[in-house]
């Protein structure tokens, strides 16, 4: 069964530093992994994604990802943190019409 | 956000009563998915439908049941209502209709979420 873990519950970044967030998966197959974002009472905007090919992916908001296979890892960085990218952070596997496995979240907190 | 409605977005409900949450996706893709979101816990699979006429149970499939009335449409059905029920509920289409063989090459679009309270 195809799993994923986010060892950070919460992370606490000061403005203008840089971020990293960890995702582990385990998957039985060449996984397509992601990452989404949820602001507070919103809903789930993707972030970025890899299915395959350059195994550092960019995405939206300056934010970019590299997928590990020999780690299982899929770990989500930003050089510089903004107060918006306040949110909670999501990563997920899946490659099937079973739909995605999410992992429990990293809730981001920015200090001013 | 990005061809995906559902609806109500809030409702309160009492222990026992019935509701049925709404899903409608104008993509005309296969797949369809119905998540809940709890604090901590991450969005879990209830249940899915991989093509009309089909439904499948995810990982917390007790206390619901889902109609896929057609292609377009996908409903979660509480019948009796209980406390442990209260989450946000979000339907989910992929962005690419997929592949044989149940192969998902699109990333999920997300409605923007039904907050249900069981009192």
């Amino acid at each position: 069964a195809q799993s994923v873990t986010q060892p950070d519950i919460h992370i606490t970044v000061s403005e203008g530093a840089s971020l990293e967030l960890r995702c582990n998966y385990s998957y039985g197959a060449t996984p397509y992994l992601f990452w989404y974002v949820q602001s507070p009472g919103q809903g789930l905007q993707l972030l970025l994604k890899y299915f395959s090919g350059d195994t550092l992916v960019q995405g939206i908001k300056g934010f970019e990802a590299e997928f590990k296979r020999s780690q299982s890892s899929f770990n989500l960085r930003k050089p510089s943190v903004h107060w918006s990218d306040a949110a909670e952070y999501f990563c997920a596997v899946g490659a099937r019409a079973d739909g995605l496995t999410f992992g429990k979240g990293t809730h981001l907190i920015i200090q001013p | 956000n990005a061809g995906v409605t559902q609806t109500p977005k809030f409702q309160v409900l009492k222990t026992g009563q019935s509701m049925t949450l709404q899903c409608a996706q104008d993509m005309n893709h296969n797949s369809m998915y119905w998540y809940r979101q709890d604090p901590g816990m991450g969005l879990r699979l209830i249940y899915y439908s991989a093509s009309e006429g089909t439904t499948d149970k995810g990982e917390v499939p007790n206390g619901y049941n889902v109609s896929r009335l057609n292609k377009r449409e996908f409903s979660l059905r509480l019948e009796s209502a209980a406390p442990s029920q209260t989450s946000v509920y979000f339907c989910a289409s992929p962005s690419l209709p997929g592949l044989a063989g149940g192969l998902s090459t699109g990333e999920l679009f997300f409605g923007e979420g039904s907050r249900l309270t069981v009192l």
